[in-house]
């Protein structure tokens, strides 16, 4: 059974840089089936998609000039780091597998980790 | 960006009924369309994907359709266990999008 959990500072203050790591148990970040994904989720909002990472990374336009998001093969775990955030980023942020038919190319997200609040606060 | 949009945004409904949720895509999306349920404090759950294929061991009263840019969740029978919300997803084009959610809750 495949299991994500998030883990990182519940406070960050503004224009610092917001981390956050994922561990993975019951499968391997190396394999090429899956790719690995942030989503956040405003205070009483819907899910954003921030990016994922498999053979390179992909973000979202509307984050890519503060985001990064890499693997850590030797924990099995992948990070987030978002740069300069502001109160706008206060957010539970997920961490999930994206999983890809490739004889479809459709894709899904699934399991997602239980999420972390994070508040941007000084 | 591809918009997605759900209705209703919210219903009351009995124990036993009929739900049908709706989600439109701001254009075509072929298939690549995922639902997921969410309860207070948790995670997302997938539901549906790929339009109307069941994932496995989510109950069989939950299903799926596609009608162009339309999709329709439906829940025959409401159970305790399935009022929570909704959303759904797009996949078919960068970056994946999510409706606003469908809150259904006990009338």
């Amino acid at each position: 059974q495949v299991q994500l959990q998030e883990s990182g500072p519940g406070l960050v203050k503004p224009s610092q840089t917001l981390s956050l790591s994922c561990t993975v148990s019951g499968a391997s970040i190396n394999s090429v089936a899956y790719s690995w994904t942030w989503i956040r989720q405003r205070p009483g909002e819907g899910l954003e998609w921030i990016g994922n990472i498999r053979y390179g990374t992909d973000y979202n336009p509307s984050l890519k000039s503060r985001v990064i998001i890499s693997l850590d093969t030797s924990k099995n775990q992948f990070s987030l780091n978002l740069r300069s955030v502001t109160a706008a980023d206060t957010a539970v942020y997920y961490c999930a597998r994206g999983v890809t038919d490739y004889t479809t190319g459709w894709s899904w997200f699934d399991p997602w980790g239980q999420g972390t609040l994070v508040t941007v606060s000084s | 960006d591809i918009q997605m949009t759900q209705s209703p945004s919210s219903l009351s409904a009995s124990l036993g009924a009929r739900v049908t949720i709706t989600c439109r895509a701001s254009q075509t999306i072929s298939k690549f369309l995922n639902w997921y349920q969410q309860k207070p404090g948790r995670a997302p759950k997938l539901l549906i994907y790929a339009a109307s294929s069941l994932q496995s061991g989510v109950p069989s009263r939950f299903s799926g359709n596609e009608s162009g840019t339309d999709f329709t969740l439906t829940i025959t029978s409401l159970q305790p266990e399935d009022f929570a919300t909704y959303y759904c997803q797009q996949t078919y084009a960068a970056p994946s999008t999510f409706g606003p959610g469908t809150t259904v809750d006990i009338k």
